[in-house]
């Protein structure tokens, strides 16, 4: 039973791309969250979707960023014109309603 | 506001010693309560968790405490090796609107030595 897959793992942009980060949760999971972790820091929340829905987008800094989760395929979590400050790990959970959140392994980005 | 305090933020102990470390959160509301073992360059693992209707739970060398009226909970880690080492992470769950979000302390660098 395959867990949560993110990819791409590393990810370098310039400043002024875009990014885009997938995440396909654990078979049967319908709840997906996304977290970012400055280096020597503790995982921020930034939005919880679940299909073609956006329940809790509390984390999500207002401009340049968005998350989707369709009916079929992977999660996906965009970032616009990327700046230096966006440089983070990105980690993406999966759950059932109300369970435990298991997490993938992350995208590393880097902005040069 | 939300907010999980977590102490202390570096840990040193000798193998075979026990570990422990301590959580407070803001929200009475909260009721669960997961703990995650990070190793360098990978996500987070859940490597225990309890719902605020226990006060304790167990799982060999690994336990779990909470103390709802005090707002804390702690990891107890016994007869610590090497392979232990890591960065700890706690978290609780803050569940308004519908939202299962969970918001992490700031980790523990535990470092066992042999």
């Amino acid at each position: 039973n395959a867990g949560v897959m993110q990819n791409p793992r590393h990810l370098v942009r310039r400043r002024g791309q875009e990014a885009r980060l997938r995440c396909s949760p654990m078979k049967g999971h319908s709840h997906v969250y996304w977290y970012r972790q400055l280096p020597e820091e503790g995982l921020k929340f930034m939005v919880y979707l679940q299909k073609e829905n956006i329940i809790d987008e509390s984390g999500m800094p207002k401009e340049r960023f968005s998350a989707e989760f369709p009916k079929e395929g992977p999660s996906i979590l965009r970032i616009q014109q990327v700046v230096r400050g966006d440089s983070a790990a990105y980690f993406c959970a999966s759950s059932v309603a109300g369970e435990t959140q298991y997490f993938g392994p992350g995208t590393r980005l880097l902005v040069l | 506001g939300e907010n999980v305090e977590q102490h202390p933020s570096t840990l040193s102990v000798q193998e075979g010693d026990s570990a422990v470390i301590k959580c407070t959160y803001s929200d009475s509301a909260s009721n669960y309560f997961p703990w995650y073992k990070q190793e360098l360059g990978k996500g987070p693992q859940l490597i225990i968790d309890i719902r605020s209707n226990v006060g304790e739970k167990k799982d060999q060398r690994i336990a779990v405490t909470l103390n709802k009226t005090a707002k804390h909970f702690s990891l107890h880690i016994t007869e610590t090796q090497p392979e232990d080492s890591a960065v700890y992470f706690c978290a609780a769950s803050f569940g308004q609107g519908g939202s299962e979000k969970l918001v992490f302390g700031k980790g523990t660098k535990l470092t066992v030595n042999p």
